[in-house]
């Protein structure tokens, strides 16, 4: 079975810190993904990595950056937690080659709140 | 622009009875279309997947149904559990984006005894 992990399941930090959330996964997928989740908002993509040290901005990257320096963990870093940032953080991992089933597979989700 | 939506935003149901959830998308082109379940504070699991030939996919109690013609999605549960509790969010991938996903905001199933 597929499984990605999250560092935390629930993390609390005040403005202005820097928080790091980490995602691991066992299937050596090429790629992997870091989604916002808010209510009434779906998810949305904030940064992707397709291989080892490359990303691509997604939709909302704002306010993120990542890193990649293994094939298997993926970070996200909040250089300076605003509020606005406090939601559901939900990791993701799939095979890079293209196929009209290829799936992402989810972690469990990261449930941040900035005070 | 691509969007996904969904309808009902929530529903409840008893428990035994059977349900249907829509979407709808205006994804172009269109590559395929998965329905995904998401428990309370957990990732989305997949449920099914479908290309653009494929008109209907079964998971045990969970059937997807799609309309790629009129760009329309169900699923539809049957003798409905309480385990079923949960979002059931719709996603829709384009043709040439291996991974850009376009996510449905989701409907909240509750299914009381």
């Amino acid at each position: 079975d597929v499984k990605v992990t999250q560092s935390s399941r629930y993390l609390v930090k005040r403005t202005g810190e820097k928080v790091f959330l980490e995602c691991v996964q066992d299937m050596d997928h090429e790629n992997m993904f870091w989604y916002r989740q808010d209510p009434g908002l779906g998810l949305r993509l904030i940064y992707f990595s397709y291989d080892v040290k490359m990303k691509e901005k997604g939709d909302i990257p704002e306010g993120y950056s990542v890193s990649r320096e293994k094939k298997e963990r993926f970070s996200l870093i909040l250089e300076s937690a605003s509020t606005n940032q406090t939601s559901m953080y939900l990791c993701a991992s799939s095979f890079r080659n293209y196929r009209p089933n290829n799936e992402q597979f989810f972690g469990p989700g990261t449930r941040l709140t900035v005070l | 622009k691509n969007q996904v939506e969904q309808s009902p935003q929530s529903l409840i149901i008893l428990e035994g009875k059977n349900c249907t959830l829509q979407c709808n998308y205006t994804v172009s082109p269109f590559s395929n279309l998965r329905w995904y379940k998401q428990d309370t504070g957990r990732g989305p699991v997949s449920l099914t997947i479908m290309t653009f030939s494929e008109n209907t996919k079964s998971n045990g109690r969970y059937t997807a149904t799609l309309d790629a013609d009129t760009k329309q999605s169900s699923l539809h549960i049957t003798a409905s559990q309480l385990s079923d509790s949960a979002s059931y969010i719709c996603v829709v991938s384009a043709t040439g984006s291996s991974y850009k996903l376009i996510f449905g905001s989701g409907t909240r199933l509750l299914v009381r005894p």
